[in-house]
């Protein structure tokens, strides 16, 4: 079975500079779906970024970047320019790229912080 | 474009009473997901529907929880009777069901609490 940690319960960042949360995985597929969560006190889960374990080049979205390392089995989030609105739970999340089953397995996620 | 709609928002029951979610997902979407995030945790997959029927219930205790999603569309999620572990967010979750990098989308959930 997968399994995803992230080993950063909470994590803060002064307003307007950058943050990596952290995220390792393990599995033994070769084909499979890498996803970062926001939830914000909403409650309501937000995706951030998503990576193709097939690709090579790290997804980009506007301030969100990751970082995968494929053979390390690491896959980082790095928010630039940091907002007051980012402050939230992020969640590592991944997916099998085979079989009928869609499910995510998430990590036990990062409280994140932004201070003004 | 309207989101997943849970209801109700919030819940608080005595052990050992019933109590059922409902959740109306996106139009359209074809696989439907229930999430139960404990406090602290991540979210943990329940039960996954295509259209009506079940791909994934393994990790539903079946003894107590129970789930059903009448002509592929709206879905309740059932626990009879309540345990105090059962204290928990219940997210449900749509896709279109048709490829594995999808998106997800989630409902705001219903945060439940056994006293």
């Amino acid at each position: 079975a997968q399994t995803v940690t992230q080993s950063q319960p909470e994590m803060s960042v002064q307003e307007a500079e950058t943050v990596t949360l952290s995220c390792t995985y393990d599995t033994s597929e070769s084909d499979y779906y890498l996803f970062w969560y926001k939830q914000p006190p909403s409650r309501q889960m937000i995706l951030v970024i998503r990576q193709e374990a097939y690709k090579q080049q790290n997804a980009t979205e506007n301030r969100f970047s990751v970082n995968f390392q494929k053979a390390a089995k690491s896959f980082s989030l790095k928010i630039s320019d940091s907002q007051l609105g980012d402050a939230a739970m992020y969640f590592c999340a991944y997916r099998s790229g085979s079989g009928s089953a869609r499910q995510l397995t998430f990590g036990s996620g990062t409280q994140l912080t932004v201070l003004p | 474009e309207a989101g997943v709609a849970q209801s109700p928002r919030y819940k608080i029951i005595e052990k050992r009473q019933s109590v059922a979610f409902w959740c109306n997902p996106i139009s359209g979407h074809a696989t439907l997901y229930w999430y139960q995030q404990i406090l602290g945790q991540g979210p943990k997959l329940l039960i996954q529907f295509q259209n009506n029927g079940v791909v994934d219930d393994s990790q539903l205790p079946k003894d107590r929880f129970s789930a059903e999603r009448l002509k592929g569309v709206d879905s309740t999620l059932k626990i009879q009777p309540a345990k105090l572990e059962d204290s928990a967010v219940y997210l449900c979750a749509s896709s279109l069901g048709g490829t594995t990098n999808e998106k997800l989308f989630f409902g705001s959930g219903t945060q439940l609490s056994v006293l």
